[in-house]
């Protein structure tokens, strides 16, 4: 079955760094991948779209500037958070779905990244 | 995405069915009810889908109610590896919304 592989799982970092966060599928290609995050004891939320080719798609109220999304690849998008500071830190979460399964096979997660931001 | 309801959380014996229901009363006639699970500090795992009729997995079973504004995901014989927090979605498409889904808890 489809398979979404996120690295790092975990990464301690200092505030003011900035971290990268890539996701990749490993069978099939994806056009098309979304960014999530989830802060402790709260549900997922969407934060932005990311499109081979083209430029991501962000949600109301998160920062562009500081999720920065590369999707440069049918198999690999990256989420740099810049200048990461305390709050940034996170449960960060990505996923895509495969385009030959139809547009409403399911989504495939990776099993998140855990940023701690010192 | 239309709203679903669940209940925050649940309790249920290893080995008993777990029955865990969603309301989606305001559901659009293209939306597909989809299930996951979360455990703790992983990523989502798919569970099942469906649109209006019953289905079944190696995972699960997903009853609809013929109005569809309804849904029982059912494990049928739960596992202590089953607690997780269970998210009902409504999808037709694109990225998934989720809601707080319910928790559940499978005791010795």
């Amino acid at each position: 079955g489809a398979v979404v592989s996120q690295h790092p799982s975990r990464v301690i970092c200092k505030s003011g760094t900035s971290v990268k966060i890539e996701c990749r599928s490993l069978d099939f290609q994806a056009t098309t991948m979304f960014w999530y995050r989830q802060f402790p004891k709260q549900s997922l939320m969407l934060m932005a779209t990311s499109n081979e080719g083209s430029k991501a798609t962000y949600e109301q109220g998160v920062e562009k500037d500081k999720f920065l999304i590369n999707h440069a690849s049918l198999t690999l998008s990256t989420l740099t958070v810049t200048s990461a500071h305390p709050e940034d830190s996170s449960f960060y979460i990505c996923s895509a779905r495969d385009p030959g399964l139809g547009h409403n096979s399911p989504l495939h997660f990776g099993n998140g990244t855990r940023l701690t931001v010192t | 995405d239309a709203k679903t309801t669940q209940p925050p959380s649940m309790d249920c014996a290893e080995g008993r069915a777990a029955n865990l229901p969603c309301n989606h009363s305001t559901i659009s006639g293209n939306e597909y009810v989809y299930w996951y699970r979360q455990i703790h500090s992983q990523g989502p795992q798919y569970i099942i889908h469906g649109l209006k009729n019953n289905e079944t997995n190696e995972m699960a079973s997903l009853i609809i109610t013929e109005d569809r504004k309804s849904s029982t995901l059912i494990l049928p014989h739960a596992t202590l590896r089953d607690t997780a927090v269970y998210y009902c979605i409504l999808v037709s498409g694109y990225a998934l919304n989720f809601g707080k889904g319910t928790s559940l808890l499978v005791t010795p």
